[in-house]
């Protein structure tokens, strides 16, 4: 049972727009900023959204990310087949003193 | 270019020990936490622990705790993560990820992992 929930599946098809939810409590997302990582098959995390909704270098302009009280979303707008793969957001939890991860969604480009 | 290269994949038998390891490069390695994540086959993300290879200060994930050891030799730009008797389900893929340098998060790079399979 992770700290953060996410729904376990998402999917659609080329060109739409999908969300993903991720929801905490005060002692996390509450009191932090949130992060997104993408993990494409086979592969390490790499960080797609920082501090909520900024985008590290070298990331789409099509990934977008928000956050309001204890709750956070990623938007992919313009899907496309290579953004297959699962999304977990994460943030700092006061309670633990560390970081924690949502559950991961796995998104299908139908 | 700021790397993390992790060593390479195990075999080992319950009850046998372990230690993976974590080399930093393209930046000031003693600087920045480096953290420690497990995920299970078919599973998420879960953080074990991280330390700071500057003075060695090293925090662990309650679910971890004396259940594994993580050290850094600041020396050779390398961090380590340790079983001293390995269980069937210590079966999963480690990461370790860079934090940040006064605080231990975000984790913006991260190493390509270490598949440790244990198995009798």
């Amino acid at each position: 049972q992770s700290v953060l929930t996410q729904p376990p599946s998402a999917s659609g098809t080329p060109g739409q727009r999908v969300t993903i939810s991720c929801s905490g409590s005060s002692s996390n997302i509450g009191s932090s900023y949130v992060y997104w990582y993408q993990q494409l098959p086979g592969t390490a995390p790499k960080l797609l959204i920082y501090r909520n909704n900024q985008r590290p270098s070298g990331v789409a302009d099509r990934f977008s990310g928000s956050k309001s009280g204890t709750s956070a979303s990623l938007a992919i707008s313009g899907l496309r087949s290579e953004d297959e793969a699962d999304y977990y957001c994460a943030t700092w939890d006061d309670s633990l003193s560390g970081p924690v991860f949502g559950g991961g969604t796995k998104l299908t480009v139908l | 270019e700021v790397q993390l290269v992790q060593s390479g994949a195990e075999v080992k038998k319950p009850g046998e020990s372990l230690k993976i390891s974590c080399k930093g490069s393209g930046y000031s390695f003693t600087s920045y936490w480096i953290g420690w994540v497990r995920q299970m086959p078919g599973k998420g993300l879960e953080w074990m622990g991280i330390i700071y290879p500057g003075d060695s200060d090293t925090r662990y994930s309650p679910s971890f705790q004396g259940q594994v050891t993580i050290s850094a030799d600041k020396s050779i730009s390398t961090a380590y993560l340790q079983w001293s008797s390995l269980k069937a389900s210590d079966t999963a893929m480690y990461y370790c990820a860079r934090g940040g340098i006064t605080l231990k998060w975000p984790f913006d790079i991260w190493g390509q992992g270490t598949m440790v399979t244990v198995s009798s």
